[in-house]
C-alpha cells in the first residue's frame, strides 16, 4: 500500500519569511496530493491539491509542486504570518478514495 | 451548506456502554468516511461508504459499527470499548469516491474517552 513520509516534523520560521514542507510517497499510482491545514482543537481543513498532471499549482501565497519522476511533492507558504501557525498534513492516494497522510509537521510562525 | 456537522462533540463512555456517534452533511455528497486520529497523529482512515454502501474498511474491530441511513447521514456505533479506542473520530465527505472531485470535507470531530 501506499506510504508517505513527511519533513520535516517541526518546523520555526520568522514572520514574513518562507516555509518549505516536504513529502515523498511510494506508491506510483497515486494520483491526488491535498495539503490539510490543522489548527489546535480544529478540525483539517484542505488548503491546496495537485493531481499528478499538473507539475505546480499556486493560491496566493501558497503553492505545491509535484515531481512525479522522484515521487515527491512539497508545500510552499511564502510571507507567513501568525495565522499559518497550524500542523500541516500532506497526503496522497488514487482517485482520492484513500487519503494515507504523511505524520504532520508543526509550523511555528515567530513575530 | 457548505459543512459537515457531528454530534456529539464529547462523548465519556465506559467499557460496557453502547454509544452512537452522528456525522450530517447537506452538500449533496455521495462519500462519506470515519477517520480516527489520536493525539499529535495523523487522520487515520476507517471507514469509507460511497452511494450509501460500504465501500472500504480498513480491517477495523468489529466493536466499531458503521452505518449509511440516507445520503446525508453517517452513524458509527460503538459497542465494547478499549481506552486505547479514546481518540478525536472525525468524519468527511466529497462529492464522490471515484475522484471526481477529491475534497474531503471534514467535520469538526467527537472527541471520544473511554473509561
Amino acid at each position: 500500500g501506499e506510504n508517505v513520509e513527511q519533513h520535516p516534523s517541526t518546523l520555526s520560521v520568522q514572520e514574513g519569511d518562507s516555509a518549505v514542507i516536504k513529502c515523498t510517497y511510494s506508491d506510483s499510482a497515486s494520483n491526488y496530493f491535498p495539503w490539510y491545514k490543522q489548527e489546535l482543537g480544529k478540525r483539517p481543513q484542505l488548503i491546496i491539491d495537485i493531481r499528478s498532471n499538473v507539475g505546480e499549482k499556486k493560491d496566493q501565497r501558497i503553492a505545491v509542486t509535484l515531481n512525479k519522476t522522484a515521487k515527491h511533492f512539497s508545500l510552499h507558504i511564502t510571507e507567513t504570518q501568525p495565522e499559518d501557525s497550524a500542523v500541516y498534513f500532506c497526503a496522497a492516494s488514487r482517485q482520492a478514495q484513500k487519503l494515507v497522510f504523511g505524520q504532520g509537521t508543526r509550523l511555528t510562525i515567530n513575530p | 451548506d457548505t459543512e459537515v456537522t457531528q454530534t456529539p462533540k464529547h462523548l465519556v463512555m465506559g467499557m460496557t456502554n453502547k454509544k452512537s456517534l452522528k456525522c450530517e452533511q447537506h452538500m449533496g455528497h455521495r462519500a462519506m468516511y470515519w477517520y480516527k486520529q489520536k493525539a499529535k497523529k495523523p487522520p487515520e482512515l476507517m471507514f469509507v461508504y460511497s452511494y450509501e454502501k460500504l465501500s472500504i474498511n480498513e480491517s477495523v474491530p468489529s466493536r466499531f459499527s458503521p452505518e449509511c441511513p440516507n445520503s446525508s447521514l453517517l452513524n458509527l456505533h460503538l459497542h465494547a470499548l478499549q481506552p486505547e479506542d479514546s481518540a478525536l473520530y472525525l468524519c468527511a465527505s466529497s462529492q464522490d469516491s471515484f475522484g471526481r472531485d477529491g475534497e474531503q470535507y471534514f467535520g469538526p470531530g467527537t472527541r471520544l474517552t473511554v473509561t
